[in-house]
């Protein structure tokens, strides 16, 4: 297993302001994620975190919005710019070994609150 | 488009009945699908994979099948307790990145 740690575990942001999250993993791991879930809402994928390169976004976001980094295979983080209240949400980090069929494993969650 | 659909409405049973859970897609032909458990202010946590090959598969007081046939898979408690009582999410492949794609989950509460 992996054990996934993020930080802040909660965070209230004012309008126009960027909140940058941070993910630890314990081991090192092939894939990392990036997933935002809104209250009462399933997971919705925002990027790959790539190491060493770009991440690779989903559909609907955009890098602008999300920079991503992965300096190295057990750390990533997400910045979420130029904040508005549409962006407050759960944001989970997520990591796995295998690119088929491996299981996923997601840190506790940061949760933004923008006003 | 690809869809995966679960029931929005919390699932409540009695402690000791058996619950289970449905997962629909359409528009997809997943080689696995996996199911998740999530608690409040957690991160989901995996628990069984079952392969496209694979009638069905079981783990302790889990069992989930896979019909691809019906495009549909079930996922049971035995004999469920109260700890068992969250959010219960599958997910599947996407077709076009193979990347996971998550239902919008069960709310499952048992009853003491």
């Amino acid at each position: 297993s992996a054990v996934i740690s993020q930080k802040p575990s909660r965070d209230i942001c004012q309008r126009g302001t960027s909140l940058t999250i941070q993910c630890q993993v314990d081991s090192q791991v092939t894939m990392m994620f990036w997933y935002r879930q809104q209250p009462g809402q399933s997971l919705t994928l925002i990027a790959t975190a790539n190491q060493g390169s770009e991440a690779t976004y989903e559909s609907g976001f955009v890098i602008d919005k999300f920079p991503i980094s992965r300096p190295n295979l057990t750390f990533s983080t997400l910045t979420v710019s130029n904040l508005s209240p549409e962006d407050s949400s759960i944001y989970l980090c997520s990591a796995g070994r295998e690119m088929n069929t491996g299981e996923l494993f997601f840190g506790e969650g940061s949760r933004l609150t923008v006003l | 488009s690809q869809k995966i659909e679960q029931n929005s409405e919390a699932l409540n049973i009695q402690e000791g009945k058996t619950a289970t859970l449905t997962c629909n897609y359409t528009n997809y032909s997943p080689a696995y699908l996996q199911w998740y458990r999530q608690d409040p202010g957690r991160g989901p946590v995996f628990l069984l994979l079952i392969r496209e090959n694979e009638k069905e598969k079981r783990k302790e007081r889990l069992k989930v099948t896979f019909d691809t046939t019906l495009k549909q898979s079930l996922f049971h408690i035995t004999a469920s307790q109260p700890a068992d009582s969250a959010t219960y999410l599958c997910a599947l492949p996407s077709s076009n990145t193979g990347k996971l794609i998550f239902g919008q989950g069960t709310t499952l509460q048992v009853k003491p």
